[in-house]
């Protein structure tokens, strides 16, 4: 029973260049979660997804940032002209039901993308 | 809003001896909390959680956490360190659009 599938696991861009990061959620899961982790910080939340619907990108930055969740095929969290400071771990979670069941309260995580901007 | 304060950045401690890990939580009502743990480029792993019924909840691994009303507080407690216990550990607090709000993480050492 695969978990939460992200790749790459790491990725290498040059200023101005595009990053792409994938997350395949647990089979049966159908909500995911983006959260962003920096140097010495906590995670961040960034945006939550059903499929083909944004549920709350309250946590996205409102420029170069944007996330998808298709129909068919994995979530998708883009950053155009990416800058020095998005170097960070991604990290993407999975949920059988939205907003974090209140009985259950788990979200499942993959092991994250990190992404270092040269 | 809800927050959590994780008091301690970094937590040293031998191997078999008790862990305690911090938290102070702020939220505008009943708050359901959390603690992950994260080894070396590892996702994230839930340990515990509380939500509201017993406020003595037992996790994985022989962790348990205190949930304390008065005085705004979930610490994690170890009876005895494990040199596999040796990771960042977050507390965190449900947020209320739904999503999970982490604290800054405390690196656990445990030494030999």
């Amino acid at each position: 029973n695969a978990g939460v599938m992200q790749n790459p696991r790491h990725l290498v861009r040059r200023r101005g260049q595009e990053a792409r990061l994938r997350c395949s959620p647990m089979k049966g899961h159908s909500h995911v979660y983006w959260y962003r982790q920096l140097p010495e910080e906590g995670l961040k939340f960034m945006v939550y997804l059903q499929k083909e619907n944004i549920i709350d990108e309250s946590g996205m930055p409102k420029e170069r940032f944007s996330a998808e969740f298709p129909k068919e095929g994995p979530s998708i969290l883009r950053i155009q002209q990416v800058v020095r400071g998005d170097s960070a771990a991604y990290f993407c979670a999975s949920s059988p039901s939205g907003q974090v069941s209140f009985n259950t309260g788990e979200l499942f995580f993959g092991e994250g993308s990190r992404l270092t901007v040269l | 809003a809800q927050s959590v304060t994780q008091l301690d950045s970094h937590v040293s401690v031998s191997e078999g001896t008790p862990v305690l890990l911090r938290c102070n939580y702020s939220s505008s009502y009943s708050p359901s909390l959390f603690w992950y743990v994260q080894h070396p480029n590892k996702g994230l792993q839930l340990l515990l959680k509380y939500t509201s019924a017993a406020t003595l909840v037992k996790g994985i691994n022989g962790f348990e956490a205190e949930f304390k009303k008065s005085e705004t507080s979930f610490h994690l407690t170890k009876p005895s360190a494990h040199m596999s216990d040796a990771a960042e550990y977050f507390c965190v607090v449900r947020g209320s659009q739904g999503n999970l709000i982490f604290g800054k993480g405390t690196k656990l050492s445990v030494k030999p």
